[in-house]
């Protein structure tokens, strides 16, 4: 199984601040990467796949890079309903396997 | 726009059997470039993976409840179902239904049902 690993597990920051997570993969994966949002007691939301395409309807205030096993996610300003958790999640092979999770709240 | 809805039973006993149905509407399950997908969130912890079925009817699950899960598909009434045995405390998560759309052979999470709660305890 690939396993996926994010980095901070938690963040403090404002409104307007530029936010980076990290997703990390046990083997290169390629581009075969996807991040989702998750409010509290919502299902989740994709934001970027194949690693830096943004979603339909996604405010382009999020972004994705990387390939092989290191990529990042980037909010570049902060909005309110930007608090939430971020999952990344690898398509590379089965088991489709996800990364812990980064929760970002309000500092 | 997919939109889908789960339906089943929300507190099961230990060593029974979890029975959940996904109805979706906005599009068919039959329709080529997705396939149908079971994933769980155990209170306040990880999402896992546990299987999906293509609109051709091949199926894959996740090899740590392979033993356990079976999903299946009715065309006919444009629904797919998750079942899972010997249930155990474990086992006790929010269960989401989802579709998984294929883009030029990228695939994600593309539209998500709210999510079943579902409680293992005697």
């Amino acid at each position: 199984d690939i396993q996926m690993t994010q980095s901070p597990s938690s963040l403090s920051a404002s409104v307007g601040d530029r936010v980076t997570i990290t997703c990390r993969a046990s083997q290169s994966i390629s581009d075969y990467l996807n991040w989702y949002q998750q409010r509290p007691g919502k299902a989740p939301k994709v934001l970027i796949y194949a690693a830096s395409t943004l979603q339909s309807g996604v405010p382009s205030r999020f972004s994705g890079s990387g390939s092989g096993t290191d990529f990042t996610l980037t909010i570049s300003s902060l909005q309110p309903e930007d608090f939430a958790t971020y999952y990344c999640q690898q398509s590379y092979s089965n088991p489709l396997t996800f990364g812990p999770g980064t929760k970002v709240d309000i500092k | 726009q997919l939109q889908l809805q789960e339906t089943g039973s929300g507190l099961v006993k230990p060593s029974q059997t979890l029975s959940l149905t996904c109805v979706v509407s906005g599009g068919s399950i039959s329709s080529a470039g997705y396939s149908w997908s079971w994933v769980r969130q155990p209170p306040g912890k990880d999402l896992e993976w546990i299987g999906y079925i293509f609109h051709s009817g091949r199926i894959y699950y996740n090899p740590s409840l392979k033993s356990r899960v079976t999903i299946s598909a009715d065309t006919s009434k444009n629904q797919f179902s998750l079942s899972l045995s010997s249930l155990t405390a474990a086992d006790t998560a929010v269960y989401y239904c989802a579709s998984i759309k294929s883009l030029n052979a990228y695939n994600f999470f593309d539209s998500w049902g709210q999510g079943a709660l579902v409680t293992v305890s005697s």
